[in-house]
């Protein structure tokens, strides 16, 4: 399995903030990384694929960067309805597919 | 707009099998990997596996013992079968189209594995 670790698992932070999320790959995975939002019983939504790839609809305040085995999303400037659990996914191995353990963000 | 919708019991015994069915409108299942993801309560995200519209289909090796999942393009609907469940497999199961990412989601069903 490639395993994805995402850092740090929680985080606090202020509306109008810049904040970073980093997922890093036991192995290079060729940029063929998703990143999800999902917010309290709902789905995850995606947010941004290829590693850098704005999904339709998605607020440009969110940027992906990254190559080889780490990966990080940004937002650049924190809104209310950002505070959400964030799941990184590797889709580079179908052995299996695999999900980063999520990333917490709270309101400071 | 697709949209896509679980269906299948809640309440599923030790030992039996759970089944679910996916059915997939405002588009065609056609030329896509359907997934199955779940979601323990409080917890990550975890990969079943997928198939493809020929029936090709990758599943999780963690799990692929018990898994068989299966497309029907008539009825654009693909489904979901997991043998032997325990109270482990206690979860929200979403079914998902993935291609590069998952872009669309059901809204996922609590199935409960208990006596």
């Amino acid at each position: 399995d490639i395993q994805m670790t995402q850092s740090p698992s929680s985080l606090s932070a202020s509306v109008g903030d810049r904040v970073t999320i980093t997922c890093r790959a036991s192995q290079g995975i060729s940029n063929s990384l998703a990143w999800y939002q999902q917010k309290p019983g709902k789905a995850p939504k995606l947010l941004l694929y290829a590693a850098s790839r704005l999904e339709s609809g998605v607020p440009s305040r969110f940027s992906g960067s990254g190559s080889g085995t780490d990966y990080t999303l940004t937002i650049s400037s924190l809104q209310p309805e950002d505070f959400a659990t964030y799941y990184c996914q590797q889709y580079y191995s179908t052995l299996p597919i695999t999900f980063g353990q999520g990333t917490r963000l709270e309101i400071k | 707009q697709v949209q896509l919708q679980e269906s299948g019991p809640g309440l599923v015994k030790p030992s039996e099998t759970l089944s679910l069915t996916c059915t997939v409108s405002g588009g065609s299942i056609s030329s896509y990997y359907w997934s199955w993801i779940r979601q323990p309560a409080g917890k990550g995200l975890e990969w079943i596996g997928r198939i493809y519209t020929s029936g090709s289909t990758n599943y999780n090796p963690s799990l692929k013992s018990r898994v068989t999942m299966s497309v029907d393009t008539s009825k654009n609907q693909f489904s979901l079968k997991l043998s032997s469940v325990t109270a482990a497999d206690t979860a929200v199961y979403y079914c998902a189209r993935q291609w590069l990412g998952v872009d669309y989601w059901g809204q996922g069903t609590l199935v409960t594995v208990s006596s």
